[in-house]
């Protein structure tokens, strides 16, 4: 079974700095999905980004980069010029190539920007 | 833009009672999920269905049923509240396609209080 990983359940960080996320996950699989979501509060979910296993390039999306190292099955999320906005929970999760989409998440990771 | 709606915000119900949760999504999508989600444990899915009256198991079933007669609903069941189901449920919804995986688009949730 796949099992994912986030090991920082609270960070925070000044506005307009720049703050990385970790996710760490495990599978036995050679082709698979990552994703980051965004949960704000009192809010839904939204993704922010994703990363297809067979791409070497790591995704971007305007302020929002992924660190995606294959052979150390890490994962982490990296956002620049943080803005009040981006307060929110975060998961990570992983999905197998084939099947029905089955998503296993992380537990989340708190982030709090600080004006 | 996708709309996947949850028949309540808030939910107060006494143990013992059956419980429903409704889930609908006008966006055409063949999967649909339910997850619950509890503090330090991330999001657990609970069941999904990939077709009309298909459902499978996910991690954490027990206690649950679900139903599925149209393309465009999910219900999730409680047969019996135990004050242990206390928890946001989440419902959400993505595509089915072949060559790569869709996001998941998530409903509000619903804030169960089981007494």
């Amino acid at each position: 079974a796949q099992t994912v990983t986030q090991s920082q359940p609270e960070m925070s960080v000044q506005e307009a700095e720049t703050v990385t996320l970790s996710c760490t996950y495990d599978t036995s699989e050679s082709n698979y999905y990552l994703f980051w979501y965004k949960q704000p509060p009192s809010r839904q979910m939204i993704l922010v980004i994703r990363q297809e296993a067979y791409k070497q390039q790591n995704a971007t999306e305007n302020r929002f980069s992924v660190n995606f190292q294959k052979a150390a099955k890490s994962f982490s999320l990296k956002i620049s010029d943080s803005q009040l906005g981006d307060t929110a929970m975060y998961f990570c999760a992983f999905c197998n190539s084939g099947g029905y989409q089955k998503v296993t998440f992380g537990t989340g990771t708190k982030l709090q920007v600080i004006p | 833009d996708v709309k996947v709606t949850q028949s309540s915000r808030y939910l107060v119900k006494r143990t013992g009672e059956k419980v429903f949760l409704e889930c609908v999504q006008d966006m055409d999508h063949e999967n649909m999920f339910w997850y619950r989600q509890d503090p330090g444990l991330g999001l657990r899915l609970i069941y999904f269905s990939y077709d009309v009256k298909m459902k499978e198991k996910g991690d954490i079933p027990e206690g649950y049923s679900v139903s599925r007669e149209k393309k465009e609903r999910f219900s999730l069941i409680l047969e019996s509240a135990s004050t242990n189901q206390t928890s946001m449920y989440l419902c959400a919804s993505s595509p089915q396609t072949r060559s790569s995986y869709n996001e998941q688009f998530f409903g509000p949730g619903t804030r169960l209080t089981v007494l």
